[in-house]
């Protein structure tokens, strides 16, 4: 059971924009800021989002984060096949004093 | 650009130790700021971080996982290492190195291609 949580799927066409959510609590997502990563079939994860909405140089701008109290989320719009994967929220939660994750969402490009 | 490459066994008897390595290039384990951390994604689950070691060699580990995880650091081949004793089919999973920036905007932004292990008789 992840501490924080997402959908476990979603899914769109090809130029569509996609939204992944992240829900946690005021001991992380509500007091910290959230990390977005992207895991592509076959390879390490990467840091996509941080800071709640930061792309790291050479992340698309079709990628983009923000938080509300303690949700989270990441849009993709755009939508591409090389964007199937998994993607992963992260923070870091006071209380547990570590970071956590979300159990990760599949995108599929349909 | 750092890069970051998990070695060690694939294959490990239950009740055995894991013993895995990381070797981290362009970028040293001794630089002020950073934390070397080993995370894991078990099967059908999300992903844990188990622990890291900082450049000034503390380490910290998830509390559940305390117990059984030990993190090391050789500044002179600029790597980090994980064992876990005592492992058990529970214990299959892919293991990654990462970097973990510290401070407020704290994020992990390196990470190793991973290491399968399978703890299996």
């Amino acid at each position: 059971q992840s501490v924080l949580t997402q959908p476990p799927s979603a899914s769109g066409t090809p130029g569509q924009r996609v939204t992944i959510s992240c829900s946690g609590s005021t001991s992380n997502i509500g007091s910290n800021t959230v990390n977005w990563y992207q895991q592509l079939p076959g390879t390490a994860p990467k840091l996509l989002i941080s800071s709640d909405n930061q792309r790291p140089s050479g992340v698309p701008d079709r990628f983009s984060g923000s938080k509300s109290a303690t949700s989270a989320s990441l849009a993709i719009s755009g939508l591409q096949s090389d964007d199937e994967g998994d993607y992963y929220c992260e923070a870091w939660d006071d209380r547990l004093m570590r970071p956590v994750f979300g159990g990760g969402t599949k995108v599929a490009v349909l | 650009q750092v890069q970051l490459l998990e070695s060690g066994p694939g294959l490990v008897k239950p009740s055995q130790t894991l013993s895995l390595t990381c070797t981290v290039s362009g970028g040293s384990i001794n630089s002020v700021g950073y934390k070397w951390s080993w995370i894991r994604h078990l099967p059908g689950k999300g992903l844990e971080w188990i622990g890291y070691i900082s450049y000034s060699g503390t380490t910290d580990y998830n509390p559940p996982l305390r117990s059984r995880f030990t993190i090391s650091g050789d500044t002179s081949k600029n790597q980090f290492s994980l064992k876990l004793a005592s492992v058990t089919a529970a214990d299959t999973a892919v293991y990654y190195c990462a970097r973990r920036v510290v401070g407020a905007s704290r994020r992990f932004d390196y990470w190793g291609q991973g290491t399968l292990v399978t703890v299996s008789s």
